[in-house]
């Protein structure tokens, strides 16, 4: 298996405009985690799916952003309209069987607002 | 609410060297999970270890080490004759279950491990 493979590695835009990464979690996986990278606040849950169901949303900042599971093999979180301060790295990961056990990472997108 | 603390920030050494990473946690379940992940110089997080709070087992993985105390709930990290390769940011994280379902990852702000040759 190719591990959990998100899109794009880099993007920058502009303020105000919309953004989209992608993830494809590992076959099998019925848990998908977004995590986001700062150095301010370090690494942090968004959201959580289970089964293509979200589980728990409370880490989502606020209404600007969202996250779809259409199916077992993707995901999309979506901030509109972007600010400067969601600059990050943003972190897809699968688990076989939950947060307790052992998490798969991508390789994060960088994302840069401008 | 769970906590991690990983109170040093950056560790520098040289090669060969011992290294402790510390870990020290807060939680109020007495169902909870501990994890170390590595973050080398390439970004993505590596899992290393998993444990559980009712095992409190020390383990041994070739040069990697994890010391596991409720009593003082922590949960660190030993590296044994340090390589340069070993060079990275080390999370440690706490899982536990709330209101009848299972948390995800609360990850401490990492310590920066350097290893020079």
């Amino acid at each position: 298996d190719a591990g959990v493979i998100q899109s794009p590695r880099h993007e920058v835009t502009e303020m105000g405009q919309e953004v989209t990464l992608r993830c494809k979690p590992i076959s099998g996986h019925d848990y998908l985690f977004w995590y986001r990278q700062t150095m301010m606040r370090g690494l942090e849950l968004l959201i959580y799916f289970n089964n293509n169901v979200p589980i728990d949303d409370s880490g989502m900042p606020e209404d600007r952003f969202s996250a779809k599971m259409p199916n077992a093999s993707f995901s999309t979180l979506k901030i509109q309209p972007s600010e400067p301060r969601d600059s990050a790295v943003y972190f897809c990961a699968s688990s076989l069987a939950g947060p307790n056990t052992e998490a798969f990472f991508g390789q994060g997108t960088r994302l840069t607002v401008v | 609410a769970q906590k991690v603390t990983q109170a040093q920030t950056e560790i520098s050494v040289v090669e060969k060297e011992d290294v402790t990473l510390d870990c020290v946690y807060e939680t109020r379940d007495t169902t909870y999970y501990l994890f170390w992940y590595k973050q080398p110089p390439s970004g993505e997080l590596v899992f290393l270890i998993r444990r559980n709070s009712f095992d409190e087992q020390n383990e041994i993985s070739g040069r990697y080490s994890w010391n596991f105390q409720k009593s003082t709930s922590s949960f660190n990290f030993t590296i044994t004759a340090s390589q340069v390769v070993d060079s990275a940011v080390y999370f440690c994280a706490l899982s536990e279950n709330s209101g009848g379902g299972a948390d995800g990852l609360t990850f401490g702000k990492g310590t920066h491990l350097i290893i020079q040759p």
